[in-house]
């Protein structure tokens, strides 16, 4: 069956980076992309961007961009979302999410919490 | 950016009723649609995607319609269990605001 498993909950200081992994089983890697997901707290989803697990195309939110770096390393099925010069605002559980360029998000991990405080 | 916009924000509506969610694009995005359900504390889970294709096991009291710019999500008898937050997302893009919906 397909799961997609993220890393475990992150504590960082405001200017710091953060990399968060989801490792993906149950199904050919490379045939789908693999999205992120963001939701800070009581707040609604809010999309980051997409990467290509066939070619690493990339396709960020004009917010994050400048910020985040999606890659993956096929060697392992696993797909990594990097975000740099964390402030307050960036405390969310994140999302990773089979799917994005022409297709909806059929499959998602379980989250990962990163709380950004001083 | 293509802005998703949703309506209403919550909703409450007793059980058995028929439930009406709207989602526009700011421009056309032809069927590149999909909802999602999120229950407090939980993941969202995809219930529609091609703007009307139910995804698989979803419960067929949901529907989808819609094109280019407007789109609706329909449960047609509200059941207990749908307590939840609904979203609706262009395909490699952002999402609505959400819509709450409650049981009277």
């Amino acid at each position: 069956q397909v799961q997609l498993v993220q890393s475990g909950a992150e504590v960082k200081k405001p200017g710091a980076s953060v990399k968060v992994s989801c490792k993906a089983s149950g199904y050919t890697f490379t045939s789908y992309g693999i999205s992120w997901v963001r939701q800070a707290p009581g707040q609604g989803l809010e999309w980051m961007g997409w990467i290509s697990a066939y070619n690493g195309n990339t396709n960020y939110a004009q917010k994050l961009q400048g910020r985040v770096t999606m890659t993956t390393d096929t060697s392992t099925s696993t797909a990594y979302m990097e975000l740099r010069s964390l402030r307050s605002d960036d405390t969310a559980v994140y999302y990773c999410a089979r799917g994005g360029q022409l297709d909806a998000f059929d499959y998602w991990g379980q989250g990962t919490l990163v709380t950004v405080s001083s | 950016d293509i802005q998703m916009t949703q309506s209403p924000s919550s909703l409450s509506a007793s059980v058995g009723d028929r439930v009406t969610i709207t989602c526009r694009a700011s421009q056309g995005i032809s069927n590149y649609l999909a909802w999602y359900q999120q229950k407090p504390g939980k993941v969202p889970k995809l219930l529609i995607y091609a703007a009307s294709t139910l995804q698989s096991g979803v419960p067929s009291r949901f529907s989808g319609s819609g094109s280019g710019t407007d789109f609706t999500l329909t449960i047609s008898s509200l059941q207990p269990e749908d307590v939840a937050t609904y979203y609706c997302q262009k395909y490699n893009s952002g999402f609505g605001q959400g819509t709450k919906v409650e049981i009277k």
